[in-house]
């Protein structure tokens, strides 16, 4: 198994651009979940999904959307980038809602200037 | 969800025990405690999660006092590649939707 993975790596916007980080797993697992880490600082929980098509908001949602069209992928859509955006975020997945036991993803470094 | 408190920082030596403590007063009773681990440029990893007494696993143990106000995780003998942040989480597994993770320890290991 791959476990959870993501795309880009690496991503530079400029203020006002669009992207989507990607993010799959292949381990069935029902929970899904997007945190932002900024420098020096723990993850904060932007938006999680416990089955495809349900979704909801974390500590952190505004400036972010997100879908769950399928069990393996739940991408992260940023509508329009602002600096204050620019972290490394991390995707994870669970075998259900609410398991403590999540499996993170490497990563992605977002800069947005 | 209950609050947790851990130590911002804490420095060690290679061989030595690390015991990394997190408080929890107001952890409720279906409560577990899990421990992550995050290296740099990488995502956390869960490595232990207890209910009660002591836990141990091939990475760490974890003991839990009879009033669950606090835990400790153990490093037994660490190195430098121990040097990381661990996060401590409290909560109920299968009814919590939100996992919050806290600011966490940064534990560096020096030779």
């Amino acid at each position: 198994n791959a476990g959870v993975t993501q795309t880009p790596k690496f991503q530079v916007l400029k203020t006002g651009q669009s992207m989507t980080l990607q993010c799959a797993q292949d381990m069935n697992h029902e929970y899904m979940s997007w945190y932002r880490q900024d420098p020096g600082m723990g993850l904060r929980l932007i938006h999680y999904s416990v089955g495809a098509g349900i979704t909801d908001q974390g500590e952190v949602p505004n400036g972010y959307n997100v879908s769950r069209s399928t069990t393996e992928d739940f991408p992260l859509r940023l509508l329009s980038a602002a600096p204050s955006q620019t972290s490394v975020y991390f995707c994870a997945s669970s075998y259900q809602r609410g398991s403590y036991e999540q499996y993170f993803g490497p990563g992605t470094r977002l800069t947005v200037t | 969800l209950a609050k947790t408190t851990q130590p911002i920082s804490m420095d060690s030596y290679e061989g030595q025990e690390v015991n990394i403590t997190c408080s929890h007063n107001n952890i409720a009773t279906n409560d577990y405690i899990t421990w992550y681990q995050q290296f740099p440029s990488q995502g956390p990893r869960f490595i232990i999660q207890g209910y009660k007494t002591k836990v141990t696993n091939e990475v760490a143990s974890l003991f839990i006092p009879a009033d669950r106000k606090s835990s400790t995780l153990s490093l037994p003998r660490v190195s430098l590649s121990d040097t990381a942040v661990y996060y401590c989480l409290v909560g109920a597994p299968g009814s919590a939707s939100k996992i919050i993770f806290g600011s966490g320890t940064r534990l560096s290991i020096r030779p």
